[in-house]
């Protein structure tokens, strides 16, 4: 089963713009991760957040993790017209299975 | 970085046939893969564990009888649909645990599966 939501569903901007992704979740996690997939290809891992950071940086690529709320943020920024994809926060729970549970999605759009 | 290859990318098959579709660690050993099932425009949903040399675990609702897993080797494991239905047609996808770098995960590019 799915661990959580992510908002909005659907984003559309314009490039240069910033883009905020928000992903929740429901039990303990030892880690966090955010994943990103072109239409029909696989997955490409972007950046792994652990449960005891509450922010993290990759070039153009901010996370943020709260785990009293169980959310975090993934926020993209000076967007790209090749940043369009689908973002998915993953999370690894803390039964040592190593399982990934995926949140719903987010389709970005960004227009040139 | 670690890849992982699928075989094949796209299948297409007729209804109560079989299909296997193998994912690889190329450059790395991996104790563990997992196997994800994705309809279009949804979530990646975890099927099952396979561990190399045991019997694969099973999430709740997936049939084990129906998708067979086998972890042979710790550089191979092969799902197959059997008897595959029109419902099954799914876009297939597998990870790799990079041992023992327990945290990373790498995922093949996916196999499309469509039963006609």
């Amino acid at each position: 089963s799915q661990q959580g939501e992510e908002d909005p569903q659907a984003l559309s901007i314009q490039e240069g713009e910033n883009a905020t992704m928000n992903c929740s979740y429901k039990t303990s996690i030892n880690n966090l991760q955010w994943y990103r997939q072109n239409s029909g290809r696989g997955l490409v891992h972007l950046i792994l957040i652990r449960s005891n950071e509450r922010e993290k940086h990759s070039g153009r690529l901010r996370v943020t993790l709260d785990t009293s709320k169980k959310s975090s943020s993934l926020l993209i920024t000076a967007s790209r017209a090749a940043d369009t994809a689908s973002y998915f926060c993953a999370t690894d729970g803390r039964d040592s299975s190593y399982k990934l549970i995926f949140g719903s999605g987010t389709r970005l759009l960004v227009r040139p | 970085g670690a890849v992982v290859s699928q075989h094949p990318s796209w299948v297409i098959c007729k209804s109560g046939t079989s299909v296997k579709i193998e994912c690889r660690s190329l450059d790395f050993q991996a104790t563990t893969m997992f196997w994800y099932r994705q309809f279009p425009k949804q979530s990646l949903m975890l099927m099952a564990t396979s561990n190399e040399g045991s019997k694969a675990t099973y999430e709740q609702g997936v049939e084990k009888d129906k998708f067979l897993i086998n972890h042979a080797s710790l550089t191979l494991s092969t799902l197959t649909v059997t008897s595959a239905h029109p419902e099954d047609s799914s876009f297939y996808i597998c990870s790799a645990r990079v041992t023992p770098r327990t945290d990373t995960q790498y995922f093949g590019p996916g196999t499309r599966l469509t039963v006609l």
